[in-house]
C-alpha cells in the first residue's frame, strides 16, 4: 500500500522568498517520488523524480527535493519564488510499471508581489 | 522527445451519452494507465492495462467504464453512460519494459457532461 500527505493546501509566499512545500509519503517497497505542477485548465508537468538513485534531486525551473527515508519525507524548495510559480502541486508515490501512482491532495502556491 | 498523445483536448456530451477518450501511448511502451481529476480535486487512478488485460482497477472504474487497446497505438477509456459526476479531466499514463520504469502522462482530455 502506498500513500502521500501533502502537508498545507495552500502556500503563501512572497516573490523572492524560500518556497518550501512539505509532502510525506507512505510505501511498502522502495518508493518512486514525484512532484508535478499544475496551472490552471492544464496538465500534469513533472518538476522532478526521486528514483532510488541521489537524495537531492534537481528540476525544473530551480526546484529541488530532499529524499529522507529517515523521515519519509519528500520535500520540495525553491531558494526564490518568482510570480510565475504560482499553480498547483502535486506530491506523488509509486508511478512506475510495477503500480499506480498515488497523488497527494495538492498544494496551492500563492506568490504575492 | 516522446509523449504521450490525448485526443480530444476537450470533449462535452449529454448525461446519458457514450464518450470515447483515447490516448496515443510512447511507442514502445506496454504498460497503460488511465487517471481522473475531478475539478479541483486531487488526480486518482482509475485502472492499469498491460498484455490487453485490466491489472488493477480501482472502485471509481465501475462498469459503466472499459478500456481498450483497439490496435497497436491507441488506449481508449469508454464511458457508457455518462453522469454528470462523470465531468472530470482524464488523463492517461504509459509506462516501459522493466520492474521500475517510470510513467509518462499525456496532456488530459477535459470531459464536460451537460
Amino acid at each position: 500500500a502506498q500513500s502521500v500527505t501533502q502537508l498545507g493546501s495552500h502556500v503563501s509566499v512572497s516573490e523572492g522568498a524560500l518556497v518550501l512545500l512539505r509532502c510525506n509519503y507512505s510505501s511498502s517497497v522502495p518508493p518512486y517520488l514525484f512532484w508535478y505542477v499544475q496551472y490552471p485548465n492544464q496538465g500534469l508537468q513533472l518538476l522532478l523524480k526521486y528514483t532510488s538513485a541521489a537524495t537531492l534531486v534537481k528540476g525544473i525551473n530551480g526546484f529541488e527535493a530532499e529524499f529522507k527515508k529517515s523521515e519519509t519525507s519528500f520535500h520540495l524548495t525553491k531558494p526564490s519564488a518568482h510570480m510565475s510559480d504560482a499553480a498547483e502541486y502535486f506530491c506523488a508515490v509509486g508511478g512506475t510499471n510495477a503500480g499506480k501512482s498515488t497523488f497527494g491532495d495538492g498544494t496551492t502556491l500563492t506568490v504575492k508581489p | 522527445e516522446p509523449e504521450v498523445t490525448q485526443t480530444p483536448s476537450h470533449q462535452v456530451t449529454q448525461m446519458g451519452q457514450e464518450v470515447i477518450l483515447r490516448c496515443v501511448p510512447i511507442s514502445n511502451h506496454l504498460y497503460f494507465y488511465w487517471y481522473r481529476q475531478i475539478l479541483g480535486q486531487k488526480v486518482e487512478f482509475l485502472v492499469s492495462f498491460y498484455n490487453n488485460e485490466i491489472s488493477e482497477k480501482s472502485e471509481i472504474f465501475d462498469d459503466q467504464f472499459s478500456v481498450e487497446r483497439p490496435d497497436g497505438s491507441n488506449f481508449t477509456l469508454k464511458i457508457r453512460s455518462t453522469k454528470l459526476e462523470d465531468s472530470a479531466m482524464y488523463f492517461c499514463a504509459s509506462s516501459g519494459q522493466g520492474l521500475r520504469n517510470e510513467q509518462f502522462f499525456g496532456p488530459g482530455t477535459r470531459l464536460t457532461v451537460l
